[in-house]
């Protein structure tokens, strides 16, 4: 069964550096998303993107963070000039539609920890 | 927006008997109600959604109804199982927007 990607696993940073996370979401969907889990709490929505642009974002998503879909795999989170506060699991998910007409599938989520 | 409010935040239950998680939700536009499951360290996985024109969805042990009216949505696990044990969230989704609105999480203890 297709899954959704992501890489690293695991990133550590410093506070004020640039970093990128990577997901592959699954081959025939359309639709892309962004969340975050801080330690122990709840999963945040971050943002949404189809057919090349963003669709929705939340407050969080602030000007730090942006998102790509450089080719026609891959599906990126940038955030430019980490803080402390970015420490989370970031999870990317597809759907192959959107919400709701069509499951979210999550990605196993990459660790970033900023020091 | 939506804001979603889930119950307990813990539930510890004898292996073999039933588990129930409770949700509110407070924007009625809102028609799509998932929840996931999240095992230490690992993806957040669907088992069962529901959408606004049903009232109950049932899939083996696992079930979910909705009251519209009252704004609120439940999970139901029976016979559980010690592979039951895991974080459980419920979700919403706003009507009109992508982003799903997650509660707090439900620890599920299965004692065995």
């Amino acid at each position: 069964e297709p899954e959704v990607t992501q890489t690293p696993s695991h990133q550590v940073t410093q506070m004020g550096q640039e970093v990128i996370l990577r997901c592959v979401p699954i081959s025939n969907h359309l639709y892309f998303y962004w969340y975050r889990q801080i330690l122990g709490q709840k999963v945040e929505f971050l943002v949404s993107f189809y057919n090349n642009e963003i669709s929705e974002k939340s407050e969080i998503f602030d000007d730090q963070f942006s998102v790509e879909r450089p080719d026609g795999s891959n599906f990126t989170l940038k955030i430019r000039s980490t803080k402390l506060e970015d420490s989370a699991m970031y999870f990317c998910a597809s759907s192959v539609l959107g919400t709701p007409t069509a499951e979210q599938y999550f990605g196993p989520g990459t660790r970033l920890t900023v020091t | 927006g939506e804001n979603v409010e889930q119950h307990p935040s813990t539930l510890s239950v004898q292996e073999g008997d039933s588990a129930v998680i409770k949700c509110t939700y407070s924007d009625s536009a809102s028609n799509y109600f998932p929840w996931y499951k999240q095992e230490l360290g690992k993806r957040p996985q669907l088992i069962i959604d529901i959408r606004s024109n049903v009232g109950e969805k049932k899939d083996q042990r696992i079930a979910v109804t909705l009251n519209k009216t009252a704004k609120h949505f439940s999970l139901h696990i029976t016979e559980t199982q010690p592979e039951d044990s895991a974080v459980y969230f419920c979700a919403a989704e706003g009507g009109g927007a992508d982003g799903l609105t997650f509660g707090k999480g439900t620890h599920l203890i299965i004692q065995p």
